[in-house]
């Protein structure tokens, strides 16, 4: 994967809780981004960074935060956990300019 | 807005048969496009790219043609095998910070 690796792997949360999924690269990349996926519709992406200390809104960002405090780490956020945030959330990177994005294995959530 | 379209599975083939999946795009612009390919309880992996007009992609056996003036990147493999089970996903970006728009994936089955 990469160097790619997604903390935890698995969770369960109840509607409301807090969590924060961690993305931790070993590669020196500049771009990081969160996706979610759900079924029959594909990936979604749902924030971004092009480097350490920026973030931005991708398709789907509501109910989400994000922070890219080290280059090496990005994090989602859940302040208040909704079932409609039941998904697998998948972290990639992107190496240089040619679009080629690299992903982790994945973070399985459901919330009750 | 931007949108990539993918023929619905499961595809169901017998090994060594011929494997085309369809794959058709909306976009404001010229997109480069990708196959990338899940397999079972694993992250996603770019298969190819094509980044203009007439470029074929290849990799693995399989193969990719952007033809701009039917909007769509099919892919295909002659001969498939047990191996190439999984979940197809077209995908295509505008921008330079390489923000990926999916389509919904089609699942493919293929039997011994």
């Amino acid at each position: 994967n990469a160097g790619v690796t997604q903390t935890p792997k698995f969770r369960v949360l109840k509607t409301g809780q807090s969590m924060t999924l961690l993305c931790a690269q070993d590669m020196n990349h500049e771009y990081m981004y969160w996706y979610r996926q759900d079924p029959g519709m594909g990936l979604r992406l749902i924030h971004y960074s092009v480097g350490e200390g920026t973030t931005a809104k991708g398709e789907v960002p509501d109910g989400y935060n994000v922070s890219r405090l080290k280059k090496q780490n990005f994090l989602l956020g859940l302040e208040s956990a909704a079932p409609s945030q039941t998904s697998v959330y998948f972290c990639a990177i992107q190496r240089g300019g040619n679009n080629e994005q690299f992903f982790g294995p994945g973070t399985r959530l459901t919330v009750l | 807005g931007n949108s990539v379209t993918q023929m619905e599975g499961p595809v169901t083939l017998s090994e060594e048969a011929f494997l085309t999946i369809n794959c058709t795009y909306t976009a404001t612009g010229y997109p480069s496009l990708f196959w990338y390919v899940q397999y079972p309880g694993e992250g996603l992996q770019l298969l190819l790219k094509a980044t203009k007009a007439d470029d074929k992609g290849s990799n693995k056996g399989f193969e990719a043609t952007y033809r701009k003036e039917t909007t769509s990147f099919h892919l295909e493999k002659g001969s498939v095998q047990v191996s190439d089970s999984a979940v197809y996903f077209c995908a295509l970006t505008l921008d330079s910070w390489g923000k990926l728009q999916f389509g919904a994936g089609t699942q493919v089955v293929v039997t011994p």
